[in-house]
């Protein structure tokens, strides 16, 4: 059974800062997706990777295979950066994910 | 496009009733999933469906029924609702693929007393 963990569960930040959260999981997969959950709950897909980085202003996730590990990075962290960070685990059958616990990040002004 | 759409957006209900959580989607796609997500919690997968007529059980299938008559519904029933079943509850669909984006409805707050 494929496990998913995040590190760490929570993260406070200042403004500005460069800030990264870390998803590893047990079985191999073809896909990672990072996503975003605002206080309020709606979800949003950030990436999807199955090698190397991805890139998407200043978001940036990285995946090792043979590690089974990502991460998200968040260069110059704004407040409005402030969300749940969710690895999902994917590239099963029908799309199925596994899903990490989430990352809470908190940046302050 | 609406995207994927999800009513209500709140609703208490008492041990032991019943009630249906809708879904529908206006992108076409094959792929739908509900999920529910507990505090400090994953999300977990309750039912998924890859077509009209065609769904199975997820992780977390027990207390719940799903039906999907439409590419575009896929309504989540609860019955004998009982106070684990508080939770939030997410649509989501995506076109058929093992490794495409879900799109995610904006959840059903469910609380069972």
């Amino acid at each position: 059974k494929n496990e998913v963990e995040q590190s760490p569960q929570n993260l406070t930040a200042q403004e500005g800062e460069f800030i990264t959260i870390n998803c590893s999981y047990s079985v191999g997969i073809s896909a990672l997706h990072w996503l975003q959950q605002h206080p309020g709950g709606g979800i949003v897909s950030l990436f999807m990777l199955s090698s190397g980085k991805k890139k998407h202003g200043r978001l940036i996730a990285t995946i090792n295979i043979q590690e089974k590990h990502s991460s998200l990075h968040i260069t110059a962290s704004h407040p409005r950066d402030s969300a749940v960070y969710i690895c999902a685990s994917g590239g099963t059958s029908y799309g199925k994910l596994t899903f990490g616990q989430g990352t809470i990040l908190t940046v302050h002004p | 496009n609406a995207g994927v759409t999800q009513t209500p957006k709140f609703h208490i209900l008492k041990i032991g009733q019943s009630m249906t959580l809708q879904c529908t989607q206006d992108m076409n796609h094959n792929y739908m999933y509900w999920y529910r997500q507990d505090p400090g919690m994953g999300l977990k997968l309750i039912y998924y469906s890859v077509g009209a007529g065609i769904t199975d059980k997820g992780e977390v299938p027990n207390g719940y029924n799903v039906s999907r008559s439409t590419t575009e519904d896929f309504p989540l029933r609860l019955e004998l609702a009982a106070p684990s079943q508080t939770s939030v509850y997410f649509c989501a669909s995506s076109y058929p693929s093992s490794t495409d984006t879900q799109y995610f409805g904006p959840g059903t707050r469910l609380t069972v007393l």
